[in-house]
């Protein structure tokens, strides 16, 4: 099993522009989560989902990021306009329906 | 709300040694799971044990284990024989039973000394 897949690993781009983060989950897990970790705030909720259906987005900061799930195997978290207080680690997460969740790998944003 | 607090910021063990990471949580559910996750240098999140709260006897990973007391709503992490490649932060972790909302504690950063 290859585990969470996260794309780009890292991600440097100019305040102002469109950033995607991407994710694949494990085959087979129902839900996927967005994290999102910083030194000051630790790793926070973004949102997650139940079967490709956005459960809880209650986390996400502000209009300007907005998830998706299309199918089970991919998951998108895109942040437009992006900026410097967006720099931070994004985790994606997978789960087995209610138990422990599977990290991938992270990727690291810096917004300039 | 739930909370998962981790009292200790920063730790130190002696390699070979044994050490104990403290958490406490705090719910008015019955149902419910706990983690311990660790975090090497390299980012990634790496589970490494879990109790489910309606199980009494503690869970066990080789050098990992903890003690789950229900009651007190405590769940410590005690590492045998340390090794360096233990150094990490690590995360305690509670999800409820009926939803998949983890809260995690603030984090332990053990430091292992040769």
């Amino acid at each position: 099993d290859a585990g969470v897949i996260q794309s780009p690993r890292h991600e440097v781009t100019e305040m102002g522009q469109e950033v995607t983060l991407r994710c694949k989950p494990i085959s087979g897990h129902n839900s996927l989560f967005w994290y999102r970790q910083t030194m000051m705030r630790g790793l926070e909720l973004l949102i997650y989902f139940n079967n490709n259906v956005p459960i809880d987005d209650s986390g996400m900061p502000e209009d300007r990021f907005s998830a998706k799930m299309p199918n089970a195997s991919f998951s998108t978290l895109k942040i437009q306009p992006s900026e410097p207080r967006d720099s931070a680690v994004y985790f994606c997460a997978s789960s087995p329906q209610g138990n422990e969740q599977y990290f991938g790998p992270g990727t690291r944003l810096t917004v300039t | 709300a739930q909370t998962v607090t981790q009292s200790q910021p920063e730790m130190s063990v002696q390699e070979a040694e044994t050490v104990t990471l403290s958490c406490t949580y705090d719910t008015s559910e019955s149902d419910y799971y706990l983690f311990w996750y660790k975090q090497p240098p390299s980012r990634q999140m790496i589970l490494v044990i879990r109790q489910e709260a309606y199980k009494q006897q503690n869970a066990t990973e080789n050098r990992f284990s903890v003690n789950f007391q229900k009651a007190a709503k405590s769940f410590s992490l005690k590492i045998s024989d340390s090794q360096l490649g233990d150094a990490a932060m690590y995360f305690c972790a509670y999800i409820s039973g009926g939803y998949q909302k983890v809260t995690f504690g603030t984090g332990t950063k053990l430091q292992v000394i040769p």
